[in-house]
């Protein structure tokens, strides 16, 4: 059984179109997060929700907002998207107190 | 700043060598938490290992050995008799802030193990 899940693992789309990528995880996990991986390889820590509440919000344009229905997920929502959107977005999970975050498979979205 | 800084951008060796990546961290906190991660090829990201702020001891888990130096911010990982395998992007990381899940990754080594 996968861990940590994500849909679509790939995501072309059009410059100002919404999209959204979902993600769920069986680990029984408190808190979750969405990170973005440049085409340097760098990650960059976009959101975190723990108990449907909100931890982090890094520097991010807010048309980006992450939604979380349960726990045992975190969507997040794109609007207007735009070609510096073009990134792998990976979503992780962790439990308090453990601190070690296990990552989906990410999803590659190309914006064209 | 708090921050982790990888400077090895990239590595190349040759199958059967030993190989260490350098990390180095920079906090405040007197509690945080260090990880290595494992990006292969196919892109997904593997942890590691976890070590506390207080637990200095080194730890070894078969091919792969961390050490972990307080007095000099570093957090290294050596992988002894190097497989084509361990061809990888290798990520260190630190959660600096525990309250709010702060977590920071370095810039990555990419690990190219030649045969």
């Amino acid at each position: 059984d996968t861990a940590v899940s994500q849909t679509p693992k790939y995501l072309v789309t059009q410059m100002g179109n919404d999209k959204s990528i979902k993600c769920e995880q069986n680990l029984g996990h408190d808190t979750m997060y969405w990170y973005k991986q440049d085409s340097k390889k760098f990650l960059k820590i976009m959101f975190s929700y723990n108990n449907k509440e909100l931890i982090i919000n890094e520097t991010v344009p807010n048309r980006f907002s992450p939604k979380s229905p349960d726990k045992a997920h975190l969507n997040l929502h794109i609007n207007s998207l735009e070609l510096g959107d073009s990134a792998v977005y990976f979503c992780a999970s962790s439990h308090r107190g453990q601190y070690e975050q296990y990552f989906g498979p990410g999803t590659r979205l190309t914006v064209t | 700043a708090q921050k982790v800084t990888q400077a090895q951008t990239e590595i190349s060796v040759v199958e059967k060598e030993d190989v260490t990546l350098d990390c180095v961290y920079e906090t405040r906190d007197t509690t945080y938490y260090l990880f290595w991660y494992k990006q292969p090829p196919s892109g997904e990201l593997v942890f590691l290992i976890r070590r506390n702020s207080f637990d200095e001891q080194n730890e070894i888990s078969g091919r792969y050995s961390w050490n972990f130096q307080k007095s000099t911010s570093s957090f290294n990982f050596t992988i002894t008799a190097s497989q084509v395998v361990d061809s990888a992007v290798y990520f260190c990381a630190a959660l600096l802030g525990i309250i709010n899940n702060d977590m920071r990754f370095g810039a990555g080594t990419r690990l190219t193990v030649k045969p």
